[in-house]
């Protein structure tokens, strides 16, 4: 089936790691997407990618990093600068830039600091 | 600054009514308008869309107005059930990314 799968669901980490959340999409779509939700709270938009080797920040960048050296992956990397990574992670992609293409999301990863 | 806004933050209806979401945007250029429903745990799954232009789209139970002079597109949900039970986003491109309303957390009671 086509889709975007995310993994692991479910993530805890310790103050001070790095941990880094999969994202894999076989519709063969160009862009790809990271956003945190927060509990009882919008999708804000943390990195996002127009075509492989190519990456742009989004609204809340600090204390993330990714990369986009294939096509169907984009791995987000939550590092030890965020201050409250506790969040709901989801990984989206679209055909192309998101202005006027459809959006779809994987199921989303939770992370906790412990 | 470009923004979206959503409207209400929390909508409690009994089964059957009607349920309705509003959602202003502030870019005049912006042309592509999902909506997406949200249950717990999971992510956002695309339920409707119009594009700018039309002024309303419907299937089935569910349909989107859309009034570009305000800037203004609602989601309208009839004959409600409780499977209808969720987060309800609105969106729109603004700036080249898609921007997304706060939430509407509907719940219909049976």
């Amino acid at each position: 089936d086509g889709g975007i799968t995310q993994s692991p669901k479910y993530l805890f980490r310790k103050e001070g790691q790095n941990v880094t959340l999969s994202c894999e999409q076989n519709l063969n779509h160009d862009a790809m997407y990271w956003y945190r939700q927060d509990p009882g709270q919008g999708l804000r938009l943390i990195y996002y990618s127009q075509i492989v080797n190519d990456f742009q920040k989004g609204d809340i960048a600090e204390g993330y990093s990714v990369s986009r050296e294939k096509k169907e992956s984009f791995p987000l990397t939550v590092t030890s600068a965020q201050k409250n990574p506790t969040a709901f992670y989801l990984c989206a992609s679209s055909p192309a830039l998101s202005s006027g293409n459809t959006i779809y999301f994987g199921e989303g990863s939770w992370l906790t600091v412990v | 600054g470009e923004n979206v806004e959503q409207h209400p933050s929390t909508l409690s209806v009994q089964e059957g009514d009607s349920a309705v979401i509003k959602c202003t945007y502030s870019d005049s250029a912006s042309n592509y308008f999902p909506w997406y429903k949200q249950e717990l745990g999971k992510g956002p799954q695309l339920i409707i869309d119009i594009r700018s232009n039309v002024g309303e789209k419907k299937d089935q139970r569910i349909a989107v107005t859309l009034n570009k002079t305000a800037k203004h597109f609602s989601l309208h949900i009839t004959e409600t059930q409780p499977e209808d039970s969720a987060v309800y986003f609105c969106a729109a491109p603004l700036g080249g990314k898609l921007i997304f309303g706060q939430g509407t957390e509907l719940s219909v009671k049976p």
